[in-house]
């Protein structure tokens, strides 16, 4: 297993500003993900963060409004950009891959509010 | 694609009661199967999973059973309580093991004392 911390928890945000969200792992992982989880829905992958290349992108995503790094094996952050009350989600860190098991293990996640 | 399918809508329950969660599944190959729970405010937990047909994942007083012919993977609890209160996702992982998860729309859970 892995132990995930997401900052910050929660933030409330202005219309037109970006945050970024931090996701730190305790232990190397291969894989990290983001996903999305709009008010009483369920989970959208936004991307694969790939450590030293771009991230792969899921359709509708794209690189301008959620930029993605990934310096290195036990980190990475998403930015939400330019926000609009649209963008007022839970966002989700997720990591996986060797000597992890088949399964995911997620954050704690970061809920955003934009107003 | 690979997508996983739910019941619709909130369950409300009473305490002591059997809860049953439906979960049908469209895959190729033979993915592996998870319930993830998420408790009020908090992120995703794994409640159970299963790698191959006719296993059985187990947690808490949950089952599951992988139905590979009926492409199931139903969620069982024999006498729930107060605090599993919570919304329950299925997930598929890939075949080709690269672990992105396709998620079902979730189900919130609700018992009554």
């Amino acid at each position: 297993s892995a132990v995930i911390s997401q900052k910050p928890s929660r933030d409330i945000c202005q219309r037109g500003t970006s945050l970024t969200i931090q996701c730190q792992v305790d232990s190397q992982v291969t894989m990290m993900f983001w996903y999305r989880q709009q008010p009483g829905q369920s989970l959208t992958l936004i991307a694969t963060a790939n450590q030293g290349s771009e991230a792969t992108y899921e359709s509708g995503f794209v690189i301008d409004k959620f930029p993605i790094s990934r310096p290195n094996l036990t980190f990475s952050t998403l930015t939400v950009s330019n926000m609009s009350p649209e963008d007022s989600s839970i966002y989700l860190c997720s990591v996986a891959g060797q000597g992890m098991g088949v399964e995911a293990f997620f954050g704690q996640g970061t809920r955003l509010t934009v107003v | 694609g690979d997508s996983v399918t739910q019941m619709e809508g909130p369950v409300t329950l009473s305490e002591e009661a059997f809860l049953t969660i439906n979960c049908t599944y469209t895959a190729t190959g033979y993915p592996s199967l998870f319930w993830y729970v998420q408790y009020p405010g908090e992120g995703l937990q794994l409640l159970l999973k299963a790698t191959k047909a006719d296993d059985k994942g187990s947690n808490k007083g949950f089952e599951a059973t992988y139905r590979k012919e009926t492409t199931s993977f139903h969620l069982e609890k024999g006498s729930v309580q107060v605090s599993d209160s919570a919304v329950y996702f299925c997930a598929l992982g890939a075949y080709y093991g690269n672990n992105r998860l396709a998620f079902g729309k979730g189900n919130q859970v609700v018992v009554i004392p």
